[in-house]
Formats: C-alpha cells, structure tokens, sequence
C-alpha cells in the first residue's frame, strides 16, 4: 500500500519557470515532511522539510507548502535554472523524525533553456 | 567528512550466486538504512538499524535477504541466493536518531543480476 502519492511522474519547465510537485499522504500521524533532490549515479539528498504545525517553509528559491487538512503538500523551485534538472521525491515518516520514511515515487524534472 | 561509503559501486553477478553490499555510515551516526531503488518500486526500505540493533526488518523481501551490523561503523547486507528480479540499486543510508536529523544517503551499489 503506497502511503505518499508523487505527481507528476516527469515535468519539463521552461529556465526561470517555476516548478511545482505535489505529494499526498494517507497516515495522518506523519509528522515530518522532507523533499530530497537525487541526480544521476548519486544518492538522494536532502533538499528541505517541514513539520505539520507550519503551513509554509521558504529555502532561498525552494519552497514547501503543507495543507494539514487535505494531507498534502507540495514544492515549488522558483526561477527554475538548468542545475535544477533531477529526480525529486517526497517523503513522510512518523515519531522521531527521519526514521523509516515512506518515499513518493519521484519527479524526474528537466529544465530547458 | 566522506559521508556514507558503499561498495561495490557496480556489481554483475550470475543468478544463484551470493552477493554482498558493503556500508560504512558516517561517524557518530547511530541509525542505518538499507533501501533498494527500482524504476517500479521506486525507493523501499528494506531495514534499518538503531544502535547496530536491527529495528525494522519488514521491508527485506524474502529469507533470501540478510542485513547485519557488526559494530557502529560497518553494515552488510547479503543476498543468497541472487535472482535476476533482485537487480536494483542499494543504498545505505545513515543518519543521527532525533527529529529534524537528515538521511545522508551512499552513492548506492547498483547490482545486476544475470
């Protein structure tokens, strides 16, 4: 059962655009919401996350937007550049933070210039 | 720092054989993952480790998988005996127990299995 929904699977964004991949969860005692960022023949990386009792956190051009009630959240890279182009997951875990996180299935972005 | 170091980083096998991916975690880490990455699956954990003790052993697939932690800065995880649906990418991935600590993920083993 896949408990963190990923959309969409690939995204092409024009450079300087803006990026937007949206997650949705099921268990509602989730409690720690981190996007990682992974390029070709490298591991996942964190990117930012954030915790439920904020509805927004901003990181220089990557953005988080949660919305508690509706169980989703989503990221926005804003003035997308071409560096930006990788495989992004969402991931959710329960309890102490990290500790078996459930990952989407991931957005393979491309950025064109 | 080196950050989490796995090997191999390619590993070509026949199906039957054994195979063995290695971790080293980052120093004063006390959690590890073991997950497999697949363009169906996407990434699974297949096990984690708290204290070199395993926590979660729910993910590993079936009896033909095993994970161990001997000490605080070395993990395996054994494949015996190999079958062509086991090829995937393996990370290992540690991180320090506690709210807000990231997963620092290794390069990963990409294992294929003929």
């Amino acid at each position: 059962q896949q408990q963190v929904k990923q959309s969409p699977q690939s995204l092409i964004v024009q450079k300087g655009g803006i990026s937007i991949i949206n997650c949705a969860y099921e268990n509602t005692a989730f409690d720690y919401f981190p996007w990682y960022q992974q390029f070709p023949g490298k591991g996942p990386a964190l990117l930012i996350a954030i915790r439920p009792d904020v509805s927004e956190k901003k990181e220089g051009r990557f953005t988080i937007s949660f919305n508690k009630s509706a169980k989703q959240f989503s990221l926005h890279i804003m003035d997308s550049q071409p560096g930006d182009s990788a495989t992004y997951f969402c991931a959710a875990s329960v309890l102490f933070g990290n500790e078996k996180l459930t990952f989407g299935t991931g957005t393979r972005l491309t950025i064109i210039p | 720092d080196a950050g989490v170091i796995q090997s191999p980083r390619h590993e070509v096998t026949e199906m039957g054989q054994e195979v063995t991916l290695r971790c080293k975690p980052i120093s004063g880490h006390n959690s590890l993952f073991w997950y497999r990455q697949t363009m169906m699956r996407g990434l699974e954990l297949l096990i984690y480790f708290n204290n070199n003790v395993p926590i979660d052993d729910s993910g590993m697939p079936e009896d033909r998988f095993s994970a161990k932690m001997p000490n605080a800065s070395f993990s395996t995880l054994k494949i015996q005996p190999s079958e062509p649906r086991d090829s995937a990418v393996y990370f290992c991935a540690s991180s320090f127990r506690g709210r807000d600590s990231p997963l620092h993920f290794g390069n990963g083993t990409r294992l294929t299995v003929t």
